[in-house]
């Protein structure tokens, strides 16, 4: 069945260096993925989302990257500062094309960025 | 940008009693909205998606009896948990699909806590 899920529980990073996030999918056909950031006692907020025709996806600090060969995917943030620290989960509709589908999470990853 | 708004945001009932929890749509229309729970250190647990006009699609291992979902509008879904017990206090949290793309927007969520 499908899956996502996260490598590392906890990731803990000075501040001003760059966090990788990476996470994994098992369906191939997955064509639509979504990073999630929350912070404690809130509901996740949209972060970047990528399809599956794209290698990258550049935002503002952020870059998501999708390597479909080996079905993983990774949330870079660039100069990580306090207000970064948070749970990210990655997260893709159960449906191809994300139109009808129930989303998926992963188990999430917590940063933690240390001044 | 498409907002959702949960309401309440805390709230602590007595065992044995009823809590609804209302999710809007504030700016756009939501045909489906899915509702989730999330236990502390954990991820989202999708519990049920609700439809507008019809009853709403329970994940397996959700009791439908226990977990009241109300759609009568397109921008107001309502999960009622009926009489609470302790082990039903969780955070909940409500999405929306994004009319013209993809995406999802979450509320910010309800802390349940039953005494």
């Amino acid at each position: 069945g499908e899956s996502v899920g996260l490598h590392l529980p906890t990731l803990s990073v000075q501040e001003g260096d760059n966090s990788i996030i990476n996470c994994a999918y098992s369906n191939s056909a997955s064509d639509y993925f979504i990073w999630y950031k929350q912070e404690s006692g809130k509901g996740p907020q949209f972060i970047i989302d990528i399809r599956s025709n794209m290698d990258k996806r550049q935002g503002q600090r952020v870059t998501v990257l999708l390597n479909k060969t080996v079905k993983h995917l990774s949330l870079q943030i660039a100069a990580t500062q306090p207000g970064d620290s948070a749970v990210y989960f990655c997260a893709e509709p159960t449906s191809p094309s994300g139109n009808t589908g129930k989303l998926i999470f992963g188990q999430g990853t917590t940063l933690q960025v240390k001044p | 940008g498409a907002v959702v708004s949960q309401h309440p945001s805390r709230v602590i009932c007595k065992s044995g009693t009823s809590v609804k929890i209302e999710c809007r749509s504030l700016d756009f229309q939501a045909t489906t909205m899915f509702w989730y729970r999330q236990f502390p250190k954990k991820s989202l647990m999708l519990m049920a998606t609700s439809n507008e006009g019809s009853k709403a699609t329970y994940e397996q291992g959700v009791e439908k009896d226990k977990f009241l979902i109300n759609h009568a509008s397109l921008t107001l879904s309502t999960l009622t948990v009926t009489s609470a017990h302790p082990e039903d206090s969780s955070f909940y949290i409500c999405s929306a699909r994004n009319p013209g793309n993809y995406g999802y927007t979450f509320g910010s969520g309800t802390r349940l806590t039953v005494v």
